[in-house]
């Protein structure tokens, strides 16, 4: 297993275009995590998958926002009507539920900026 | 407002010598504590971890220290070696599912 994969690696976009960002997760894994990080800030918590469900979302999260675990494998997180204000890296992490369970596994990110 | 703070955005230490990151945090009902790692161009990697149960781990180079009472916690390299020349965060959760990130705090090992 390579790890945690994302794609793309990059995304320019224009305000009020839709984007959509996928993440791989490490095969064994059934927990997913969703992350923004913004110059000088730590990473913070957007979303998180238990398998297929999701079963928190952060009030960062607003309507246009949404993420998706089909099947409990790959995610998917769609930006819809980008705001210049969404330009941000964004993470994907994945881990386990066995003890070390909090021990998360990072992507690369996505960089995405919106003109 | 931010629950977990790393005051000191950035930090110099010769090789060879410790290096200290300091963490604090406001919320008394985070249990489980990490550290992770920040090279440019890449995810966060994980280094260590702590639980509330415990007041050190130690892994190698690294040790972590979690002082509850002062709702602080500190991770110590030694010997310091250029290689660990990176960002460093301070993560904590309460339920496995949360977790909150610090700001921060870029490592400078100079040889």
């Amino acid at each position: 297993d390579t790890g945690v994969s994302q794609n793309p690696r990059h995304k320019i976009t224009k305000r009020g275009q839709n984007v959509t960002f996928r993440c791989d997760p490490i095969s064994e894994h059934n927990r997913l995590y969703w992350y923004r990080q913004t110059l000088g800030q730590g990473p913070e918590f957007l979303t998180y998958f238990q398998n297929e469900a999701q079963l928190e979302k952060s009030r960062l999260l607003s309507d246009r926002f949404s993420a998706e675990r089909p099947k409990g494998s790959f995610s998917t997180l769609e930006i819809q009507r980008t705001e210049q204000g969404d330009s941000a890296m964004y993470l994907c992490a994945s881990s386990s539920d066995r003890e070390p369970y909090n021990e998360q596994f990072f992507g690369p990110g996505t960089r995405l900026t919106v003109l | 407002d931010q629950q977990v703070k790393q005051n000191s955005p950035s930090l110099s230490v010769q090789e060879g010598r410790i290096s200290i990151l300091n963490c604090d945090y406001t919320n008394s009902m985070f249990d489980y504590f990490l550290w992770y790692k920040k090279y440019p161009a890449e995810g966060p990697t994980f280094l260590i971890s702590i639980s509330s149960i415990k007041d050190k781990n130690e892994d190698g180079r690294f040790t972590v220290f979690l002082n509850k009472s002062a709702k602080h916690l500190s991770l110590h390299i030694v010997p310091s070696q250029p290689g660990d020349s990176a960002v460093y965060f301070c993560a904590a959760t309460q339920d496995g599912q949360n977790f909150v990130f610090g700001p921060g705090t870029r490592l400078s090992v100079l040889p």
